[in-house]
């Protein structure tokens, strides 16, 4: 069945370093979205990409979507201790919604 | 903010029994969809309700159903519950289904679920 993979699972940085999760979905997605969730909290709508190649830029989050519409990358420049939480790729085929697994980021102060 | 609100906050049932989750979305919001999330995995996509009809459902079994009013709340309700039914479960609305340029999707805080 379909599936969205995120790499990696946990990442842990210095602040100041940069930071980067990749998603992999099994299939052709119709666009790309991606959230953040703080512990305990809910996801947060971040972007959402929809042309093939497209590139988005958010302050120091940069985000792709994949030439196949099948991958994407977050990538976040001078990590801030702000930016804990879990990331996750989401997007939909046909009428299904599926999220990625998801990369927890800890940033050390 | 996101202007969703969920209820209750938290619940506490026994196995066997039969729960009901309610959500009211954004003002003008005609899409709802629900999410189980169990600790430490991503939201996993229960279904979606447009314009009062089911729009799409991911895999779960009859007893998870859905119901949507014209007021834009909508519930999800779960019968014959399961130990492994609980999980924070999280509604989002959204202006349009999927593949949408307005799908954005704006999440409530969360019920928490637990069966015993």
């Amino acid at each position: 069945g379909q599936q969205v993979m995120q790499i990696p699972q946990y990442q842990h940085v210095q602040e100041g370093e940069d930071f980067t999760t990749y998603c992999n979905s099994s299939t052709t997605l119709s666009n790309i979205q991606w959230y953040k969730q703080r512990p305990g909290g809910h996801p947060v709508f971040l972007i959402q990409l929809v042309k093939s190649g497209e590139v988005k830029k958010q302050k120091r989050l940069t985000f792709q979507f994949g030439e196949a519409k099948k991958n994407s990358s977050l990538h976040i420049t001078a990590t801030q201790t702000t930016d804990v939480g879990t990331y996750f790729c989401a997007g939909s085929t046909g009428n299904q919604f599926y999220f990625g697994t998801g990369t927890s980021l800890t940033v050390i102060p | 903010e996101t202007g969703v609100t969920q209820s209750p906050t938290h619940l506490i049932k026994t196995r066997g029994q039969q729960v009901t989750l309610r959500c009211s979305s954004q003002s003008g919001h005609n899409t709802v969809s629900w999410y189980q999330q169990a600790l430490g995995q991503g939201p996993q996509f229960i279904f979606q309700y447009y314009r009062e009809e089911e729009n799409g459902r991911g895999n779960f079994p009859p007893r998870f159903s859905g119901l949507q009013f014209p007021n834009y709340s909508s519930e999800l309700n779960v019968n014959a519950l399961e130990l492994d039914d609980s999980a924070l479960y999280l509604c989002a609305s959204s202006l349009s289904p999927w593949g949408g340029r307005t799908d954005t999707q704006y999440f409530g805080p969360g019920t928490r679920l637990t069966v015993l």
